[in-house]
């Protein structure tokens, strides 16, 4: 079964507005990881939180995690038309398996 | 660095045919990932290795699907024999772990091999 399940599951915007993604997980968690996926591509590592970390930055991106809740959520700042593409979030769930969540596809239109 | 190298791109066959799809994991990496997306079924985890060892294999379907890493710079994954229901993409990952466990590292993905079984 899937152990992180984005929302939402589709999300269209124009150029230079902001997207937010959301991630919520079943179990506890050592670490939770955001990734992208070009269509036709395979997926590409964005960012990495720890459990005891609360929120990360990388460019434009903002990762947050809030384990009392079992959410995260992926901020893309001023969004391009290249950021259209299909976002997970991974989750260990305290197990040795990273597991993916189903996806958001986001669409930037120009 | 090449990246994680996955062969063919696409692969066309009928059913109740032998498939094997190949991959060459980023050299050093320890950790190797076989999953499989679908829309049903989102990504899915086969089956991984740490040092060419098999891991996990839970998430192998069935019987027919079997998965080799002769050495640390190759593996495969064979359908044999191949089914319409195995028609999806099939992606190797590699990560180089930190500490013994991969989970605090990246997946590094291939571009995948894309499995129509007619």
């Amino acid at each position: 079964s899937q152990q992180g399940e984005e929302d939402p599951q589709a999300l269209s915007i124009q150029e230079g507005e902001n997207a937010t993604m959301n991630c919520s997980y079943k179990t506890s968690i050592n670490n939770l990881q955001w990734y992208r996926q070009n269509s036709g591509r395979g997926l590409v590592h964005l960012i990495l939180i720890r459990s005891n970390e609360r929120e990360k930055h990388s460019g434009r991106l903002r990762v947050t995690l809030d384990t009392s809740k079992k959410s995260s959520s992926l901020l893309i700042t001023a969004s391009r038309a290249a950021d259209t593409a299909s976002y997970f979030c991974a989750t260990d769930g305290g197990t040795d398996k990273l597991i993916f969540g189903t996806g958001t596809r986001l669409q930037v239109f120009p | 660095d090449a990246g994680v190298i996955q062969s063919p791109r696409h692969e066309v066959t009928e059913m109740g045919q032998e498939v094997t799809l190949r991959c060459k994991p980023i050299s050093g990496h320890d950790y190797l990932f076989w999953y499989r997306q679908t829309m049903m079924r989102g990504l899915e985890l086969l089956i991984y290795f740490n040092n060419n060892v098999p891991i996990d294999d839970s998430g192998m379907p069935e019987d027919r699907f079997s998965a080799k890493m002769p050495n640390a710079s190759f593996s495969t994954l064979k359908i044999q024999p191949s089914e319409p229901r195995d028609s999806a993409v099939y992606f190797c990952a590699s990560s180089l772990s930190r500490e013994g466990w991969y989970g605090d590292s990246p997946l590094h993905f291939g571009n995948g091999t894309r499995l129509t079984v007619t």
